[in-house]
């Protein structure tokens, strides 16, 4: 089985940097996923990590290291339109992904 | 090139009906997965599908749903006797040939079960 956990609401300032921690178990790894989803609408990419280390990009980055079953996505210059739930989602020996209850980012001016 | 088409957006139904929801996947893409998200809560895998086959479904209810993804056509995800239970959001993502790559996810339908 796998099991995910991540922080169910994290408050942060516009203009600051915050990180959202994952870390999870899973049957199996192929990678893991981050997307943002906002109230009512439908997931959306945000990046992908199959090896150890940081991809970046643009405002957003993930690190994963494998050995630790740990993943964090790390946003910057933090916006308004940034408050959403951020979803982190290992992809393991099964094709489907699972999805942890995701994290509740809220954005104050 | 459009992205996932699901239709839909919003379906109302009374107990006992039927719901048929219809996912078009990316231009390119054979691969198409249905989550469903409860109100307040994450996403859950319910089914995937490649044309005309049904690989994994362990995460579809045993009864009154069923999946197809014809050789032409959308997906189609239909639930038989609605009951308030089946209110939620249904996702569908879709996954180039490969089956390696990034799934990106549809609009949802939004089924309403008076």
């Amino acid at each position: 089985g796998q099991n995910i956990d991540q922080p169910t609401e994290m408050t942060a300032t516009e203009g600051a940097i915050v990180q959202i921690n994952c870390t999870y178990q899973t049957s199996g790894f192929n990678g893991l996923f981050w997307y943002q989803q906002h109230a009512g609408e439908a997931p959306t990419f945000l990046s992908y990590n199959v090896l150890d280390g940081l991809e970046e990009k643009g405002r957003f980055s993930s690190f994963l290291s494998r050995s630790k079953g740990y993943s964090y996505l790390l946003l910057k210059e933090l916006q308004m339109k940034d408050s959403a739930s951020y979803l982190c989602a290992p992809w393991g020996s099964a094709r489907q992904l699972t999805f942890g209850s995701g994290t509740q980012l809220t954005v104050l001016p | 090139n459009a992205g996932v088409m699901q239709n839909p957006r919003h379906l109302v139904r009374r107990r006992g009906q039927e719901a048929r929801l219809r996912c078009s996947p990316m231009k390119g893409h054979s691969h198409v997965y249905w989550y469903r998200q409860l109100p307040e809560e994450g996403l859950k895998f319910m089914v995937y599908l490649q044309k005309e086959n049904i690989i994994d479904e362990s995460g579809m209810p045993k009864e009154r749903f069923s999946a197809e993804f014809p050789k032409e056509g959308p997906s189609i995800l239909r639930i038989q006797q609605v009951v308030r239970g089946d209110s939620a959001a249904y996702f569908c993502a879709s996954q180039n040939d490969g089956g390696t790559d990034t799934q990106y996810f549809g609009p949802g339908t939004r089924l309403t079960v008076l």
